[in-house]
C-alpha cells in the first residue's frame, strides 16, 4: 500500500491555468508538507500544514494556495501558472517526532 | 541562516566504497537525514542520525556525524550499479512543525 501519494504524477498545461495537485497520506500522519524541486534538483520547503497551524515559506508566491479538506489530505492550489512553476512538486509527511516519508512527486510543466 | 551544501558529482567503480559529504550550518539540528532519489522518481528515506550520535550503521550504509565540525557523512560499501542515484543530505530545522532544509543533492556514478 502507498503510504504517500500524489496525483497527478505528470501534468501539462498551458501557462496562465489554475491547476491543484493532490496528496493523501494513509499514515495517520499529523504533519503534512509541500516541497518544490527546481530543474537544478534543489528542493525548497513551501508549506508545512497540520490541523493547527499552516506555515508559509515567505518566497512562495501567493498565487500558491494549500488546502486541506481532512487530516489525510492536503492537496496544492496554483493560480494563474507561470513557466518557472515547472518543476517537480512532492508532498511529505510525518508524526509527531518522527521523519517525514515523501509521495513520489508530480512533474508538472507549464508551456 | 540555514545553510546545506554538498559536492555536486561523485563517480566510484564497482565495488568500491562511496563516500558522500555534507556541511550544514544550523547547530540547533537535532536529527541529519540522507535521502535517495532515482531516476525519475520520489525521494526514500535512507537513513538518519540523531545529532547525540557520531555514528549509524545500517547494512553496507554507515553515518558518521561530527558535531563540533557540522559535518555528515554517508558512506556506501561495495558499492552497486543500483546505488546511482541523487543523495540529498538533510537537517531537522524549525521548532514545531520540523522543516527540512536539504542540500542541492550529490549525484552517485557508478561505473561497472
Amino acid at each position: 500500500d502507498t503510504a504517500v501519494s500524489q496525483t497527478p504524477k505528470y501534468l501539462v498545461t498551458q501557462m496562465g491555468n489554475d491547476k491543484s495537485i493532490k496528496c493523501e497520506q494513509n499514515l495517520g500522519h499529523d504533519t503534512m508538507y509541500w516541497y518544490k524541486q527546481d530543474s537544478k534538483k534543489f528542493l525548497k520547503i513551501m508549506f508545512s500544514y497540520n490541523n493547527k497551524e499552516l506555515i508559509i515559506n515567505e518566497t512562495v508566491p501567493n498565487r500558491f494556495s494549500p488546502k486541506s479538506p481532512d487530516k489525510a489530505h492536503l492537496n496544492l492550489h496554483i493560480n494563474s501558472l507561470e513557466l518557472g512553476d515547472s518543476a517537480v512538486y512532492f508532498c511529505a509527511s510525518r508524526a509527531l517526532g518522527e521523519t517525514q516519508y515523501f509521495g513520489p512527486g508530480t512533474r508538472l510543466l507549464v508551456l | 541562516g540555514e545553510d546545506v551544501e554538498q559536492s555536486l558529482f561523485l563517480s566510484v567503480r564497482e565495488g568500491d566504497s562511496s563516500v558522500i559529504n555534507c556541511t550544514y550550518t544550523d547547530s540547533s539540528s537535532t536529527y541529519l537525514y540522507w535521502y535517495k532519489q532515482e531516476p525519475g522518481a520520489g525521494l526514500q528515506l535512507l537513513t538518519y542520525i540523531f545529532s547525540n550520535m557520531d555514528m549509524k550503521q545500517d547494512q553496507r550504509l554507515t553515518v558518521l556525524l561530527n558535531k563540533k565540525d557540522k559535518h555528515l557523512s554517508l558512506r556506501i560499501a561495495d558499492t552497486q550499479t543500483g546505488d546511482s542515484a541523487i543523495y540529498f543530505c538533510a537537517e531537522r530545522t524549525g521548532a514545531g512543525s520540523y522543516q527540512l532544509t536539504f542540500g542541492k543533492g550529490t549525484k552517485l556514478s557508478v561505473i561497472p
